[in-house]
């Protein structure tokens, strides 16, 4: 069946370094990677999207890639902040529109 | 822009009664419509995809006639919860596309529902 999976335990770093979430997936071949921030108690904030044919995609602090070969995508914050502290996840779009989360990883932006 | 609302934004209620959850699109008009359950630190699971004007399309494992979802307009969609126990339990999160963007979902807020 179709799987996304996510580092599992937070990610700790120190404001001004970049953080790196991956984001791997099997049995399938999206057509899009999506990337999104979940605070505590609160739904999901939509990032960023990156289709197949892209290799690359920024957005202010922001960057992500989207590798077919490896079925891997990466989420890059550069210059994080203590706000950037949150739940990251990844998601892909099957049949009709339908999203599939990843678990999300954690990030804590430490002073 | 593309601003979803949901209400409540928190429930608690008793075994066995029902509850209702009211997902808004306020700035678009959200030709589908999905909901989502997330539990403690688990990621969302989509239980139902909703066309405005047509029955919802249920995901494996989630009983329709537990849990109700209409789509009566362009902008309001609604999940009810039916005879809830503990163990439905949980975030509920809506979110809404829109016909010239079917790549794109904004979500809501959330509700979150605690059964006694």
């Amino acid at each position: 069946s179709q799987k996304i999976e996510q580092n599992s335990e937070a990610l700790n770093i120190q404001e001004g370094k970049t953080a790196t979430l991956t984001c791997n997936y099997t049995n399938y071949s999206p057509a899009y990677l999506q990337w999104y921030r979940q605070d505590p108690g609160r739904g999901p904030v939509f990032l960023l999207l990156i289709r197949e044919n892209e290799k690359e995609k920024r957005k202010e602090r922001l960057k992500v890639t989207f590798d077919t070969t490896l079925k891997q995508s990466l989420f890059h914050i550069t210059a994080s902040q203590p706000a950037d502290s949150a739940t990251y996840l990844c998601a892909f779009t099957g049949g009709g529109n339908k999203l599939t989360f990843g678990t999300g990883t954690q990030l804590k932006v430490e002073l | 822009g593309a601003v979803v609302s949901q209400h409540p934004s928190w429930v608690i209620c008793k075994s066995g009664t029902s509850v209702k959850i009211e997902c808004r699109s306020l700035d678009f008009q959200a030709t589908t419509m999905f909901w989502y359950r997330q539990f403690p630190k688990q990621s969302l699971m989509l239980m139902a995809t909703s066309n405005e004007g047509s029955k919802a399309t249920y995901e494996q494992g989630v009983e329709k006639d537990k849990f109700l979802i209409n789509h009566a307009s362009l902008t309001l969609s609604t999940l009810t919860v039916t005879s809830a126990h503990p163990e439905d339990s949980s975030f509920y999160i809506c979110s809404a596309s829109t016909q010239g963007d079917t790549d794109t979902q904004y979500f809501g807020p959330g509700t979150r529902l605690t059964v006694l």
